[in-house]
């Protein structure tokens, strides 16, 4: 079956450490996303990348980065630098030249 | 810039009630407006779309009409379940090239038996 796959769904991490968030796409996307999901806020851009080894800034990009080395992967890392980083978080694909957008299941990550 | 406007929840409703979600929208250009659903705990799934003026979206008994005089794409069942309860998102397409989704902050649903 064709989708995207977040893992793990839960990460506890204490205050300080770098923590990156796994996902892969088999559905032969061109673009991916990272969103981050806090409560009554809806979801906010972090990172998108249209094609490989390219990636922008979205709405809330400080305190995180991605690569985007393989077309079927788009990790993120959630830095120290990011102040608030207890959320549900989002990966999302497309195929190139369209807006619907395929979701994977989120991770959520929690800061001790 | 490009924003979608959601009625604030949470809503709550009994089964086999009339539903309705507002959206509303501001944007350059003529986007592609979409409703997406989360269940509990679980990422997001398309639930209907449209791509241009008076089409309308439809799925699994939800519909919403895409009214460019009043920038509105309301969603509305006929008859909600309990199966019904989550978190409603109205998004629309970016302008410029990027591909990018616009979203609303969601509208929590409650259908209780």
């Amino acid at each position: 079956d064709g989708g995207i796959t977040q893992s793990p769904k839960y990460l506890f991490r204490k205050e300080g450490q770098n923590v990156t968030l796994s996902c892969e796409q088999n559905l032969n996307h061109d673009a991916m996303y990272w969103y981050r999901q806090d409560p009554g806020q809806g979801l906010r851009l972090i990172y998108y990348s249209q094609i490989v080894n390219d990636f922008q800034k979205g709405d809330i990009a400080e305190g995180y980065s991605v690569s985007r080395e393989k077309k079927e992967s788009f990790p993120l890392t959630v830095t120290s630098a990011q102040k608030n980083p207890t959320a549900f978080y989002l990966c999302a694909s497309t195929r190139g030249g369209e807006f619907e957008q395929f979701f994977g299941p989120g991770t959520r990550l929690t800061v001790l | 810039g490009d924003s979608v406007t959601q009625m604030e929840g949470p809503v709550t409703l009994s089964e086999e009630a009339f539903l309705t979600i507002n959206c509303t929208y501001t944007a350059t250009g003529y986007p592609s407006l979409f409703w997406y659903v989360q269940y509990p705990g679980e990422g997001l799934q398309l639930l209907l779309k449209a791509t241009k003026a008076d089409d309308k979206g439809s799925n699994k008994g939800f519909e919403a009409t895409y009214r460019k005089e009043t920038t509105s794409f309301h969603l509305e069942k006929g008859s909600v379940q309990v199966s019904d309860s989550a978190v409603y998102f109205c998004a629309l397409s970016a302008q410029g090239g990027s591909e990018k989704l616009v979203f609303g902050k969601g509208t929590k649903l409650t259908v209780n038996p």
